[in-house]
């Protein structure tokens, strides 16, 4: 357990329904990032905060996708109308910055499957 | 752009027998490497972590890495399995700073034979 926490572990939606995770980070780290893993693959880069400021977005995030990190603590990830390609492994990865690289620390993730 | 090739995504091995995952990195710059392990279901571990402080990095569960810099690799070793080892690895490199989205490998999924 590395402090950072994920929910739901599991959603199983339909096509076209909205779905939201929460990541909940350790409580001093001010970075945070959200990362995609389909089966098979490494994670994949989506988009990352410092603080409650949105820094960068992958091209991976299409206008479906949506998150947010209100007074820089917890954040969430919205996907508006789900598409079976959606399906994947949602993880949140947060760092206070210290030391050159600092060190992520991965949540459990949610698995997010699309029927 | 920074990239990293794992070669092969299943390495099979006996207990007792050393481990050897391989991982290439590309980068324009000096890169900052790391070896994440992954058990079911579960999230990310941080193994070990290159950081130009010394070219043999040492991680945890008795893991270490060499940086090359002629051969772009960073692979990584342990000198004997162990059945708590078998999991998913993956090869991470961090582009620019070192403190900004890292860019994995595809991972080497490896299993321990008793």
């Amino acid at each position: 357990d590395t402090g950072v926490s994920q929910d739901p572990r599991h959603k199983i939606t339909k096509r076209g329904q909205n779905v939201t995770f929460r990541c909940d980070p350790i409580s001093e780290h001010n970075r945070l990032y959200w990362y995609r893993q389909t089966l098979g693959q490494g994670p994949e880069f989506l988009t990352y905060f410092q603080n409650e400021a949105q820094l960068e977005k992958s091209r991976l995030l299409s206008d479906r996708f949506s998150a947010e990190r209100p007074k820089g603590s917890f954040s969430t990830l919205e996907i508006q109308r789900t598409e079976q390609g959606d399906s994947a492994m949602y993880l949140c990865a947060t760092t206070d910055l210290a030391g050159s690289p600092s060190e992520q620390y991965f949540g459990p993730g949610t698995r997010l499957t699309v029927t | 752009a920074q990239s990293v090739t794992q070669l092969g995504s299943h390495v099979s091995v006996s207990e007792g027998a050393l481990v050897l995952l391989r991982c290439n990195y590309s980068s324009s710059v000096p890169p900052y490497l790391f070896w994440y392990v992954q058990y079911p279901n579960q999230g990310l571990q941080l193994l070990l972590k290159y950081t130009s402080a010394a070219t043999l990095v040492k991680g945890i569960n008795g893991f270490e890495a060499e940086f090359k810099k002629s051969e772009t690799s960073f692979h990584l070793t342990k000198p004997s399995a162990h059945m708590s080892d078998a999991a998913e690895y993956f090869c991470a490199v961090s582009p620019n700073s070192g403190n900004t989205p890292l860019v994995f490998g595809k991972g080497t999924r490896l299993s321990v034979i008793a």
